[in-house]
């Protein structure tokens, strides 16, 4: 089975630019996860998707960041204007329907951004 | 205070001794309690989880829950060079549906 799948594995842009990260979900897994991790710390939600609908997007920095998750697949996350302190991982997770409280996420990899 | 506070580390610990991670919550409330394993440069993957308060084996892994006291540790027997990474906690706040991670404690096993 196919893990979650991420790109672009890595990403150097200048701020102020557009740039946007792609996810795939595990097949069948209803709700998805972006997460921010920072060097040394851990992940911090930024959205969560249950099928298509943004359930929890508290965390989401509306001014710049967006997400989508058309169809209830796969999802996309952008950034506009990159600013340097978006420089991080940036991580998508799923999880199946029947487990939203076991709390067993799988990650696809991560999106490594740079912002010079 | 973080909702989930972790030491930092690292913690240095030689090859088959074993190794204590511990881990703090901030919300009372909280249900549900996690371990995830993260090597470097890699994304984090679940190792444990605890709902009840006690102990929970698997292998040579052993989660230990004490909710009046708002802890969870784990413990490693046995450890190897490849458990070498960055253990994270993660906790479920009441009546919330999502992971709250803290920042994560590295681990070194030297030979």
């Amino acid at each position: 089975e196919a893990g979650v799948v991420q790109s672009p594995r890595y990403k150097i842009i200048e701020k102020k630019q557009p740039v946007a990260f792609w996810c795939n979900p595990i097949s069948g897994h209803n709700t998805l996860y972006w997460y921010l991790q920072n060097l040394g710390q851990g992940p911090e939600l930024l959205i969560r998707y249950e099928n298509e609908e943004a359930v929890d997007d508290s965390q989401l920095p509306k001014d710049r960041f967006s997400a989508e998750r058309l169809k209830g697949v796969d999802s996309t996350l952008k950034i506009q204007p990159a600013e340097l302190g978006d420089s991080a991982v940036y991580l998508c997770a799923s999880s199946p329907r029947d487990s939203p409280n076991t709390g067993e996420l799988f990650f696809g990899e991560g999106s490594r951004l740079t912002v010079l | 205070q973080k909702e989930v506070e972790q030491n930092s580390g690292p913690l240095s610990v030689p090859e088959g001794a074993i190794a204590s991670l511990n881990c703090t919550y901030s919300d009372r409330g909280s249900q549900s309690f996690f371990w995830y394993r993260q090597y470097s440069g890699k994304s984090p993957e679940l190792i444990m989880f605890i709902y009840s308060n006690g102990d929970k084996e698997d292998g040579r892994f052993t989660a230990q829950l004490n909710k009046a006291s708002q802890y969870v540790s784990l413990l490693i027997r046995d450890s190897q060079p490849s458990d070498s990474a960055t253990y994270l906690c993660a906790v479920t706040p009441g009546g919330y549906n999502k992971l709250i991670f803290g920042a994560g404690t590295r681990l070194a096993v030297h030979p």
